[in-house]
Parts: C-alpha cells; structure tokens; sequence
C-alpha cells in the first residue's frame, strides 16, 4: 500500500539544539499531519498542513516548533531550541482528502527524538 | 474537544478465543481508524471507515452508522501474533481532518 517515510527513524541531540525531522509523504497526497508519542502513551496530535499552510495546531506545537514543505520537497518538523520533554516518537502522516473514502490517514514509521 | 473513550485498556486472550475493543465518542465522528501498535512501535493500519463494516480475516470492525458514536473492533480465533496495542482514532473536526486517538488497548494473547 501507500508508504509514508521518515528520516532519521532515530536521533539523539543535546537540549538547546535544534532538530529537523523529515517525512516524504505519498506522493499525490495533499494533507499532511504530524503526531507525538510519549513511550508508552496514546498518540497526540500536533498539526496539520496543506496547501502550504498549517491549518490547525494543537497546545502541544509550542512556539519553538515549526513545519513547511518547500516546493514539494519533505514536509519537515523544526524544534528549535529543544528542550528535554520534546523526547518522544514523532509520526508523520499523510492523507488525499478529508474525510470521506479517501481521507484516509498514512502513517510513517516514527522519527525517535531523544532529548539529553 | 472531541474525546475518544477505548476500552478495555488491557485485555488477555488465550489463543483460539474471540473477543471485541470498543472505543465511544464524545461526539458526531465523520471516520474511524483502527491500528495496531507492535513492539517495535510501527503503527499498522486495520481499518478505515467512514460508515458500516469492514472484515479482514480475523478481524472486522463496525463504525455505528446512525449517530456515529462509537466504534468496535471484533478479534476472531485469536492468534499469538495479535499482540500489541490497538488504537481507535477517529475524526470529528468539521473542517479539517484531525485524528484523535483513543488511549489504546494493549493486547496479549497467551498459548
């Protein structure tokens, strides 16, 4: 089936630092949503984007958090600076429409963050 | 906001048996998704509904088409390879797709 991937599926960095995580979507799929998860914890929403712009966020996107897709390219996560309770798995997904038989959400494997 | 409430939390099955995850909504949800969680943490799909039922082998779930409240997820002749965490997620937003996600249900099945 559609595939959704993720890079890097792991990353350790030192607070302060800043992170890019970077998702390539399926292919001809127009919305884009990041989700985070704590070990052990249900999956929180954090954003969605389309056509280039976030179309609703969640308390948890805080401030130092960004996203964009510059021309097509990886649909990307920036934390900048992090902080230590950014440590989580971060989920990509992507979806054709909303709602409906095709909207349908794909998930990537997860980006692990570790936070030090 | 829109609460999704999946029960039971815990479940031990022994191999051979059936038996049913149920997740309710607080609200009208337009879809559900059903995945299943393994231990290495990849999230599988199940099952995308936007009304009705769907079956997949062993597994088949219904999505109430009336009022749209609640969900369920029916396992059949479990099998040692259906552990993991199920979660419901469903979306209710009414402009924009926004999966919430239930807080899941961990699953072992025992010999």
């Amino acid at each position: 089936g559609p595939k959704v991937l993720q890079i890097p599926s792991h990353q350790i960095i030192d607070m302060g630092q800043m992170v890019t995580l970077n998702c390539d979507p399926v292919s001809n799929h127009l919305y884009f949503y990041w989700y985070k998860q704590i070990l052990g914890q249900q999956m929180e929403f954090l954003v969605n984007f389309y056509n280039g712009k976030v179309m609703e966020k969640s308390k948890l996107f805080k401030d130092q958090f960004s996203v964009e897709r510059p021309d097509g390219s990886y649909f990307t996560l920036k934390i900048q600076p992090t902080a230590l309770e950014d440590s989580a798995v971060y989920f990509c997904a992507s979806s054709l429409r909303l709602g409906g038989d095709t909207g349908q959400l794909y998930f990537g494997e997860g980006s692990k963050l570790t936070v030090l | 906001g829109d609460q999704v409430e999946q029960s039971p939390s815990a479940l031990s099955l022994h191999e051979g048996t059936d038996s049913a995850l149920r997740c309710n909504f607080t609200t009208t949800m337009r879809s559900v998704q059903w995945f299943r969680q393994n231990s290495r943490g990849s999230l599988i799909s199940l099952f995308y509904l936007a009304s009705g039922t769907k079956e997949n082998g062993r597994l088949k779930s219904a999505f109430d088409s009336k009022e749209r409240r609640y969900s369920t997820l029916h396992i059949r002749d479990a099998q040692l390879e259906d552990s993991g965490t199920y979660f419901c997620a469903a979306d209710g937003s009414s402009s924009f797709s926004k999966l919430v996600f239930g807080q899941g249900t961990s699953l072992s099945v025992v010999p």
